[in-house]
């Protein structure tokens, strides 16, 4: 029973680049979740997806930051011109069908590091 | 705002020592609900429990027990016999109420060391 995967789990990029993580949610899920814990710090909320819609992206920066989940496919946090300040893991959890409450399960992080 | 407080940053003990990490939390729901989740040094995060807000019960599971207080809000995770294994970090984390996104508000975090 294959858990929450995320690729790649380490990336590295200059400043300027484009960073793209994936995320496949665990198997009958289909809620999506964004997390980023920058160093030395707890996780903060990003973004909140189901299939093909962004239901609270409340927590994303307003610029160079985006986030999908489509009808087919992992989801994908996108983040265009890195800069430095990026530098932190990702995390991606997913929850069930109903998402009331569920208890969200987390992957294995996506460490990027901007040079 | 709802606010989670993780007040020790860091712990260490000698194996076999119990632990308490503590956990305080703030809402204005009624209904929320509480997780603990495990950080290895790997650094995946692991879930460990969820609590909803209507539930008080006291739960143990192995070596690990959760003691959830309402008149204090806090939500407590004792570690009975510590083992080398146990060293982690440990985030408490509050959902919100029905209406709600769903989204997690984690703590800073506790790092737990234990000594062999």
């Amino acid at each position: 029973n294959a858990g929450v995967m995320q690729n790649p789990r380490h990336l590295v990029r200059r400043r300027g680049q484009e960073a793209r993580l994936r995320c496949s949610p665990m198997k009958g899920h289909s809620h999506v979740y964004w997390y980023r814990q920058l160093p030395e710090e707890g996780l903060k909320f990003m973004v909140y997806l189901q299939k093909e819609n962004i239901i609270d992206e409340s927590g994303m920066p307003k610029e160079r930051f985006s986030a999908e989940f489509p009808k087919e496919g992992p989801s994908i946090l996108r983040i265009q011109q890195v800069v430095r300040g990026d530098s932190a893991a990702y995390f991606c959890a997913s929850s069930g069908r109903t998402a009331y409450q569920e208890t969200q399960y987390f992957g294995p992080g996506t460490r990027l590091l901007v040079l | 705002a709802q606010k989670v407080t993780q007040a020790q940053t860091e712990i260490s003990v000698v194996e076999k020592e119990d632990v308490t990490l503590d956990c305080v939390y703030e809402t204005r729901d009624t209904t929320y609900y509480l997780f603990w989740y495990k950080q290895p040094p790997s650094g995946e995060l692991v879930f460990l429990i969820r609590r909803n807000s209507f539930d008080e019960q006291n739960e143990i599971s192995g070596r690990y027990s959760w003691n959830f207080q309402k008149s204090t809000s806090s939500f407590n995770f004792t570690i009975t016999a510590s083992q080398v294994v146990d060293s982690a970090v440990y985030f408490c984390a509050l959902s919100e109420g029905p209406q709600g996104a769903q989204k997690l508000v984690f703590g800073q975090g506790t790092r737990l060391t234990i000594n062999p």
